[in-house]
């Protein structure tokens, strides 16, 4: 396709289960970003990768969370043990090379509850 | 650390009001500032962007200047359509990081 595709675009997921969220980014992106997005609030920022480097995890906030994009395509950002605090819209976003071009390309997002 | 604030929201207007949603910025250096736009049940969208101190943005009749003196970049558009309902979120970018920080989003109703 032309865009970010994110799936599952929901998700429900009962306390203390794992869950995986894919991203395709768009073809030949070689930056790709995750954002949380809470309930009324802006995305904040996970993770990034550039190719299949993560070079910026500071922003996962628990062991819990882990992400990966083993071929420099598709990333998944799995979630273990999952918390009613995880609850939000997860968004993926990729860019030709780097943010320095300054322009993103976000998915759909996937929202997941846990309940 | 570097940050957004945006003003709250709900935003409600009518059809062919003028608005202002105000955006302040608070970085340690020069960033680059944006607007990104949310439509429902879509992925957010770049709307504009300024990348040094007294440059405009525009796209779509939005505009927004960087203003340096009061870090703002404050959007605007002179007539407001009820397809502009969206959520607004602005944005910078500061090199060293190489990555967007947000703010919480400003959600905009224009009523017909």
């Amino acid at each position: 396709g032309a865009g970010v595709s994110q799936s599952p675009r929901y998700k429900v997921a009962k306390r203390g289960q794992d869950v995986a969220l894919r991203c395709d980014p768009i073809s030949g992106h070689v930056s790709l970003f995750w954002y949380q997005q809470a309930l009324g609030q802006g995305p904040e920022f996970l993770t990034y990768f550039q190719n299949e480097a993560q070079l910026d995890k500071s922003g996962l906030p628990s062991d819990r969370f882990f992400a990966e994009r083993p071929e420099g395509s598709v990333s998944t950002l799995k979630i273990q043990r999952t918390q009613q605090e995880d609850s939000a819209v997860y968004l993926c976003a990729s860019s030709l090379v780097g943010v320095s071009n300054e322009k993103l390309f976000f998915g759909s997002g996937t929202q997941l509850s846990v309940l | 650390g570097d940050s957004v604030t945006q003003m709250e929201g709900p935003v409600t207007l009518s059809e062919e009001a003028f608005l202002t949603i105000n955006c302040t910025y608070t970085a340690t250096g020069y960033p680059s500032l944006f607007w990104y736009v949310q439509y429902p049940g879509e992925g957010l969208q770049l709307l504009l962007k300024a990348t040094k101190a007294d440059d405009k943005g525009s796209n779509k009749g939005f505009e927004a200047t960087y203003r340096k003196e009061t870090t703002s970049f404050h959007l605007e558009k002179g007539s407001v359509q009820v397809s502009d309902s969206a959520v607004y979120f602005c944005a910078l970018y500061m090199n060293r990081d190489d990555k967007i920080i947000f703010g919480k989003g400003t959600r905009l109703h224009i009523l017909p």
